[in-house]
Protein backbone atom coordinates (compact mmCIF):
# COMPACT_ATOMS: atom_id res chain seq x y z
CA UNK A 1 0.00 0.00 0.00
CA UNK A 2 1.23 2.89 -0.69
CA UNK A 3 2.56 5.54 2.29
CA UNK A 4 4.08 8.91 2.85
CA UNK A 5 7.72 8.80 3.88
CA UNK A 6 9.51 11.94 5.65
CA UNK A 7 13.07 11.90 6.17
CA UNK A 8 14.75 11.76 9.08
CA UNK A 9 13.06 10.47 11.68
CA UNK A 10 14.78 12.41 14.06
CA UNK A 11 16.78 15.52 13.73
CA UNK A 12 18.92 17.64 16.64
CA UNK A 13 19.86 21.15 15.44
CA UNK A 14 21.19 23.96 17.10
CA UNK A 15 19.03 27.29 17.24
CA UNK A 16 19.53 29.92 14.83
CA UNK A 17 20.57 26.69 12.09
CA UNK A 18 18.62 26.37 8.78
CA UNK A 19 16.73 22.77 8.68
CA UNK A 20 15.40 20.88 6.01
CA UNK A 21 12.96 18.35 7.06
CA UNK A 22 12.19 15.93 3.62
CA UNK A 23 8.49 14.45 2.40
CA UNK A 24 7.83 11.57 -0.30
CA UNK A 25 4.40 12.36 -0.94
CA UNK A 26 2.41 8.89 -2.22
CA UNK A 27 2.83 9.58 -6.22
CA UNK A 28 0.11 10.45 -7.56
CA UNK A 29 -1.28 12.80 -5.05
CA UNK A 30 -1.46 16.83 -6.28
CA UNK A 31 -2.01 18.19 -2.70
CA UNK A 32 0.43 18.43 0.12
CA UNK A 33 0.42 19.85 3.57
CA UNK A 34 2.80 20.30 6.69
CA UNK A 35 1.60 19.73 10.07
CA UNK A 36 3.60 19.78 13.12
CA UNK A 37 2.63 18.73 17.28
CA UNK A 38 4.46 20.43 20.02
CA UNK A 39 4.74 18.01 22.77
CA UNK A 40 1.59 17.80 25.12
CA UNK A 41 -0.64 19.95 22.22
CA UNK A 42 -2.84 20.03 19.59
CA UNK A 43 -1.69 18.83 16.01
CA UNK A 44 -1.33 22.23 14.04
CA UNK A 45 -1.75 23.28 10.73
CA UNK A 46 0.77 25.09 9.40
CA UNK A 47 0.35 25.28 5.14
CA UNK A 48 -0.90 23.63 1.85
CA UNK A 49 0.31 23.14 -1.34
CA UNK A 50 -1.11 22.87 -4.76
CA UNK A 51 0.18 23.46 -8.53
CA UNK A 52 3.34 24.60 -6.80
CA UNK A 53 2.20 27.17 -5.08
CA UNK A 54 1.24 27.70 -1.10
CA UNK A 55 -2.96 27.28 -1.25
CA UNK A 56 -3.20 28.31 2.46
CA UNK A 57 -0.82 28.77 5.73
CA UNK A 58 -1.60 29.78 8.97
CA UNK A 59 -0.36 32.17 11.44
CA UNK A 60 2.62 30.09 12.35
CA UNK A 61 4.04 29.58 9.10
CA UNK A 62 5.65 32.87 9.12
CA UNK A 63 8.75 34.22 7.07
CA UNK A 64 10.94 31.73 8.99
CA UNK A 65 8.72 28.55 6.97
CA UNK A 66 9.11 27.83 3.58
CA UNK A 67 8.12 25.06 1.45
CA UNK A 68 9.37 23.95 -1.95
CA UNK A 69 8.44 20.82 -4.14
CA UNK A 70 12.06 20.91 -5.85
CA UNK A 71 11.38 17.27 -7.74
CA UNK A 72 8.40 15.41 -8.88
CA UNK A 73 8.51 13.42 -5.51
CA UNK A 74 10.05 15.64 -2.82
CA UNK A 75 8.14 18.04 -0.63
CA UNK A 76 10.19 19.98 1.54
CA UNK A 77 10.15 22.25 4.37
CA UNK A 78 12.59 24.92 5.28
CA UNK A 79 13.42 26.40 8.57
CA UNK A 80 15.45 29.08 8.26
CA UNK A 81 16.75 30.37 11.59
CA UNK A 82 15.55 27.70 14.22
CA UNK A 83 14.21 28.94 17.35
CA UNK A 84 13.73 26.27 20.37
CA UNK A 85 9.75 26.67 20.73
CA UNK A 86 10.05 25.26 16.83
CA UNK A 87 10.84 21.60 18.23
CA UNK A 88 8.56 20.08 17.75
CA UNK A 89 7.05 16.80 15.44
CA UNK A 90 6.52 17.52 12.29
CA UNK A 91 3.90 15.62 10.03
CA UNK A 92 3.98 15.51 6.22
CA UNK A 93 0.88 14.60 4.40
CA UNK A 94 -0.98 14.14 0.76
CA UNK A 95 -4.21 13.80 -0.83
CA UNK A 96 -5.32 12.81 -4.10
CA UNK A 97 -8.86 14.10 -3.69
CA UNK A 98 -8.68 16.78 -1.18
CA UNK A 99 -10.79 14.54 1.24
CA UNK A 100 -8.49 11.71 2.40
CA UNK A 101 -5.00 13.23 3.94
CA UNK A 102 -2.47 10.75 4.33
CA UNK A 103 0.23 11.54 6.48
CA UNK A 104 3.91 10.74 7.16
CA UNK A 105 5.01 9.04 10.22
CA UNK A 106 6.61 12.69 11.51
CA UNK A 107 10.19 13.97 11.58
CA UNK A 108 11.11 15.32 15.35
CA UNK A 109 13.16 18.18 15.32
CA UNK A 110 14.78 18.76 18.63
CA UNK A 111 15.83 22.76 18.83
CA UNK A 112 19.12 22.55 21.52
CA UNK B 1 -12.77 29.29 14.35
CA UNK B 2 -13.41 25.95 13.96
CA UNK B 3 -12.63 24.05 17.54
CA UNK B 4 -12.49 20.44 17.95
CA UNK B 5 -12.89 18.49 21.71
CA UNK B 6 -12.25 15.16 22.74
CA UNK B 7 -11.70 13.57 26.24
CA UNK B 8 -8.67 12.60 27.10
CA UNK B 9 -8.80 8.88 28.47
CA UNK B 10 -10.71 6.05 27.86
CA UNK B 11 -10.00 2.46 29.27
CA UNK B 12 -11.72 -1.02 28.37
CA UNK B 13 -11.87 -4.34 29.01
CA UNK B 14 -10.53 -6.65 26.03
CA UNK B 15 -13.39 -7.65 24.04
CA UNK B 16 -15.90 -5.02 25.08
CA UNK B 17 -17.14 -2.03 22.66
CA UNK B 18 -15.51 1.37 22.89
CA UNK B 19 -17.09 4.66 22.41
CA UNK B 20 -14.61 7.69 21.77
CA UNK B 21 -16.50 11.30 21.62
CA UNK B 22 -16.12 14.36 19.79
CA UNK B 23 -17.19 17.46 19.54
CA UNK B 24 -16.70 20.46 16.92
CA UNK B 25 -17.26 23.80 16.75
CA UNK B 26 -18.11 24.72 12.91
CA UNK B 27 -21.21 23.46 11.53
CA UNK B 28 -20.16 23.79 7.91
CA UNK B 29 -17.58 21.10 8.60
CA UNK B 30 -18.11 18.71 5.18
CA UNK B 31 -15.73 16.00 6.22
CA UNK B 32 -15.61 14.72 9.75
CA UNK B 33 -12.33 12.36 10.03
CA UNK B 34 -10.80 9.73 12.60
CA UNK B 35 -7.14 8.95 13.01
CA UNK B 36 -5.35 6.69 14.89
CA UNK B 37 -1.86 6.83 16.52
CA UNK B 38 0.08 4.45 17.63
CA UNK B 39 3.16 4.39 19.56
CA UNK B 40 5.92 6.09 17.61
CA UNK B 41 4.00 5.67 14.20
CA UNK B 42 2.38 8.60 12.54
CA UNK B 43 -1.40 9.24 12.26
CA UNK B 44 -3.19 7.06 10.30
CA UNK B 45 -6.69 7.32 8.91
CA UNK B 46 -8.88 5.58 10.10
CA UNK B 47 -12.39 6.40 8.72
CA UNK B 48 -14.40 9.39 7.52
CA UNK B 49 -17.87 10.52 7.42
CA UNK B 50 -19.64 13.30 5.15
CA UNK B 51 -21.72 15.47 7.04
CA UNK B 52 -24.86 14.82 5.14
CA UNK B 53 -24.77 11.28 6.40
CA UNK B 54 -25.45 10.31 10.19
CA UNK B 55 -23.50 7.02 10.18
CA UNK B 56 -20.84 4.83 8.76
CA UNK B 57 -19.78 1.86 9.37
CA UNK B 58 -16.56 -0.24 7.75
CA UNK B 59 -16.34 -3.22 9.85
CA UNK B 60 -15.53 -3.31 13.53
CA UNK B 61 -15.97 0.67 13.31
CA UNK B 62 -18.99 2.73 13.29
CA UNK B 63 -18.88 6.25 13.15
CA UNK B 64 -22.14 8.34 14.48
CA UNK B 65 -22.32 11.87 13.23
CA UNK B 66 -25.44 13.97 14.99
CA UNK B 67 -24.71 17.55 12.94
CA UNK B 68 -27.44 19.34 15.29
CA UNK B 69 -25.55 18.83 18.27
CA UNK B 70 -22.30 18.91 16.15
CA UNK B 71 -21.05 15.60 17.81
CA UNK B 72 -19.22 12.79 16.44
CA UNK B 73 -18.75 9.62 18.02
CA UNK B 74 -16.16 6.44 17.04
CA UNK B 75 -17.34 2.70 17.95
CA UNK B 76 -15.00 0.34 18.15
CA UNK B 77 -16.59 -3.44 18.42
CA UNK B 78 -14.66 -6.17 19.92
CA UNK B 79 -11.64 -4.10 20.93
CA UNK B 80 -8.32 -5.95 20.95
CA UNK B 81 -5.08 -4.43 22.71
CA UNK B 82 -4.38 -4.13 19.39
CA UNK B 83 -6.35 -0.93 19.07
CA UNK B 84 -4.84 0.99 21.92
CA UNK B 85 -3.73 3.64 21.04
CA UNK B 86 -4.75 7.69 20.57
CA UNK B 87 -7.45 8.16 18.41
CA UNK B 88 -7.98 11.66 16.83
CA UNK B 89 -10.67 13.49 15.61
CA UNK B 90 -10.49 16.38 13.09
CA UNK B 91 -12.56 18.65 10.82
CA UNK B 92 -11.62 20.95 7.93
CA UNK B 93 -11.48 25.12 8.55
CA UNK B 94 -14.81 26.65 7.64
CA UNK B 95 -15.99 24.00 5.27
CA UNK B 96 -12.82 23.46 2.89
CA UNK B 97 -10.77 20.66 2.72
CA UNK B 98 -6.92 21.90 3.31
CA UNK B 99 -6.75 23.06 7.06
CA UNK B 100 -7.76 20.04 9.55
CA UNK B 101 -8.56 21.17 13.14
CA UNK B 102 -7.77 18.51 15.08
CA UNK B 103 -8.48 17.48 18.80
CA UNK B 104 -6.70 16.98 21.55
CA UNK B 105 -6.73 12.91 20.86
CA UNK B 106 -8.01 9.85 23.27
CA UNK B 107 -6.00 7.84 24.97
CA UNK B 108 -7.45 4.19 24.72
CA UNK B 109 -6.24 1.59 26.60
CA UNK B 110 -7.45 -1.91 26.40
CA UNK B 111 -6.82 -4.25 29.45
CA UNK B 112 -7.56 -7.58 29.57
Amino acid sequence: EPEVTQTPSHQVTQMGQEVILRCVPISNHLYFYWYRQILGQKVEFLVSFYNNEISEKSEIFDDQFSVERPDGSNFTLKIRSTKLEDSAMYFCASSGDRYEQYFGPGTRLTVT
Amino acid sequence: GEDVEQSLFLSVREGDSSVINCTYTDSSSTYLYWYKQEPGAGLQLLTYIFSNMDMKQDQRLTVLLNKKDKHLSLRIADTQTGDSAIYFCAAPFSGGYNKLIFGAGTRLAVHP
